[in-house]
């Protein structure tokens, strides 16, 4: 079956420090790769997606980035934290839009 | 006007109630539909998928109403355990992509 791993499970950052948070996919191939951001009390707002290797679609001019190095793994960067970065990430997955999206347990990130 | 629109509630229920809630959506092209349920400081997980012919699981019942482009979703005899933000999902123009509305706040009161 498949399952998707996200970690850390929370986060407490320094503003101006760097952010690496990782999501990897088991037990499919090629699936489509999502990162959201929600914030407290807020909708889910789609940061970056991927349909395949080294293939990132940005959905919200920021100061994030996202890798995806490996088929299943998909990775969300930033060099410099801001305090507007805090909330909780979330990656999903997904094969077909027919079954809708997987996400995983979620990051919930504050910038002090 | 947003993509896809949720009433946020709170929707305060008693146990046993029967509670509704819709999502409206704007495009108009949009084939796949999906509730999801998230609990607090978790991740959303699947509820069910909205059929064109509407489905039912249980004590829950999702319908799609294409002409008036909204989605429903039913949740017969409340339980407490259902307690939770409801968001609904919807496919955008290429099909690759879901739109989420902000959710729906139930709680559901003894």
């Amino acid at each position: 079956s498949q399952t998707i791993h996200q970690w850390p499970a929370t986060l407490v950052q320094p503003v101006g420090s760097p952010l690496s948070l990782e999501c990897t996919v088991e037990g499919t191939s090629n699936p489509n790769l999502y990162w959201y951001r929600q914030a407290a009390g807020r909708g889910l707002q789609l940061l970056f997606y991927s349909v395949g290797i080294g293939q990132i679609s940005s959905e919200v001019p920021q100061n994030l980035s996202a890798s995806r190095p490996q088929d299943r793994q998909f990775i969300l960067s930033s060099k410099k934290l801001l305090l507007s970065d805090s909330g909780f990430y979330l990656c999903a997955w997904s094969v077909s839009q027919l079954y809708g999206y997987t996400f995983g347990s979620g990051t919930r990130l504050t910038v002090v | 006007r947003k993509e896809v629109e949720q009433d946020p509630g709170p929707f305060n229920v008693p146990e046993g109630a029967t509670v509704a809630f819709n999502c409206t959506y704007s495009n108009s092209a949009s084939q796949s539909f999906f509730w999801y349920r998230q609990d607090c400081r978790k991740e959303p997980k699947l509820l069910m998928s909205v059929y064109s012919s509407g489905n039912e699981d249980g004590r829950f019942t999702a319908q799609l109403n294409r002409a008036s482009q909204y989605i429903s979703l039913l949740i017969r005899d409340s339980k407490l355990s259902d307690s939770a933000t409801y968001l609904c999902a919807v496919n955008n123009d290429a099909g690759n992509m879901l739109t989420f509305g902000g959710g729906t706040r139930l709680m559901v009161k003894p």
